[in-house]
C-alpha cells in the first residue's frame, strides 16, 4: 500500500461547478497536510495548508482532514477555467523532518468554459 | 520578485554522459531541497542542504548522484553516468529556516526537465 492514495482523474467539470478532491495515507504520523497546484510544465504552488484535522477556508478553497479517516479533501467553490491544473496533495511528519513531504500522484483537473 | 530559480529548465543528455541541475534559492533563503518527479509518478524528496553541508540525503541514490550548496553560488544536484531511467522533472525547493511547521514554507521552482537518450 502506498503512503499516500490519490485518483490521478482526468477529472472533468463544467465552470461554476463544485469540484472536490481528495486523498488517503496509511502513515499515523503525518501532521501537516498541503494542497499544491501544479499547472503545466510549471513547479507545485502552495495552495493550502493545515495543521491536524480540521478545516481551513481560503476564498473558493476549502480543506478538510479528517485524520481518524486517514482522509484529505480539497473543495473548489465556482470553478473556473483558470483552475485547470493537477492538483497535489502532500503530507509530512511533524518535528524536524516536516520538510520531507509525501506527495501524491496528482489529479489532473479541467474546467470547461 | 526572485522565487526559486532553477536552470537549465530542459536538458537532453545522453547515456554515460553528466548532468549539472543549478538552483538559487529565494533571497535569504539558506535551505534548499531537492525533490524529483518521475513520468506518472508523485514528488519524491531526494536531498536537504544547508550552505556547506548536506542535512539528509536518505531519498538520494547512492550511486551516481550528489548534491552541494557552496558558501557562494546555487546548489547543484549533479548526475553522473545518467541513464534513461534519470529522465524525470528535478525540481528545487527553498524555506528560510528548518524548523517545526516548516512544509508550510517550502517555495518550488520551476523545475529542470532531464531527458536522457
Amino acid at each position: 500500500q502506498k503512503e499516500v492514495e490519490q485518483d490521478p482523474g482526468p477529472l472533468s467539470v463544467p465552470e461554476g461547478a463544485i469540484v472536490s478532491l481528495n486523498c488517503t495515507y496509511s502513515n499515523s504520523a503525518f501532521q501537516y497536510f498541503m494542497w499544491y497546484r501544479q499547472y503545466s510544465r510549471k513547479g507545485p504552488e502552495l495552495l493550502m495548508y493545515t495543521y491536524s484535522s480540521g478545516n481551513k477556508e481560503d476564498g473558493r478553497f476549502t480543506a478538510q482532514v479528517d485524520k481518524s479517516s486517514k482522509y484529505i479533501s480539497l473543495f473548489i467553490r465556482d470553478s473556473q477555467p483558470s483552475d485547470s491544473a493537477t492538483y497535489l496533495c502532500a503530507m509530512s511528519a511533524s518535528g524536524a523532518g516536516s520538510y520531507q513531504l509525501t506527495f501524491g500522484k496528482g489529479t489532473k483537473l479541467s474546467v470547461i468554459p | 520578485n526572485a522565487g526559486v530559480m532553477q536552470n537549465p529548465r530542459h536538458l537532453v543528455r545522453r547515456r554515460g554522459q553528466e548532468a549539472r541541475l543549478r538552483c538559487s534559492p529565494v533571497k535569504g533563503h539558506s535551505h534548499v531541497y531537492w525533490y524529483r518527479q518521475l513520468p506518472e509518478e508523485g514528488l519524491k524528496f531526494m536531498v536537504y542542504l544547508q550552505k556547506e553541508n548536506i542535512i539528509d540525503e536518505s531519498g538520494m541514490p547512492k550511486e551516481r548522484f550528489s548534491a552541494e550548496f557552496p558558501k557562494e553560488g546555487p546548489s547543484i544536484l549533479r548526475i553522473q553516468q545518467v541513464v534513461r531511467g534519470d529522465s524525470a522533472a528535478y525540481f528545487c525547493a527553498s524555506s528560510p529556516e528548518q524548523g517545526r511547521g516548516i512544509a508550510g514554507e517550502l517555495f518550488f521552482g520551476e523545475g529542470s526537465r532531464l531527458t536522457v537518450l
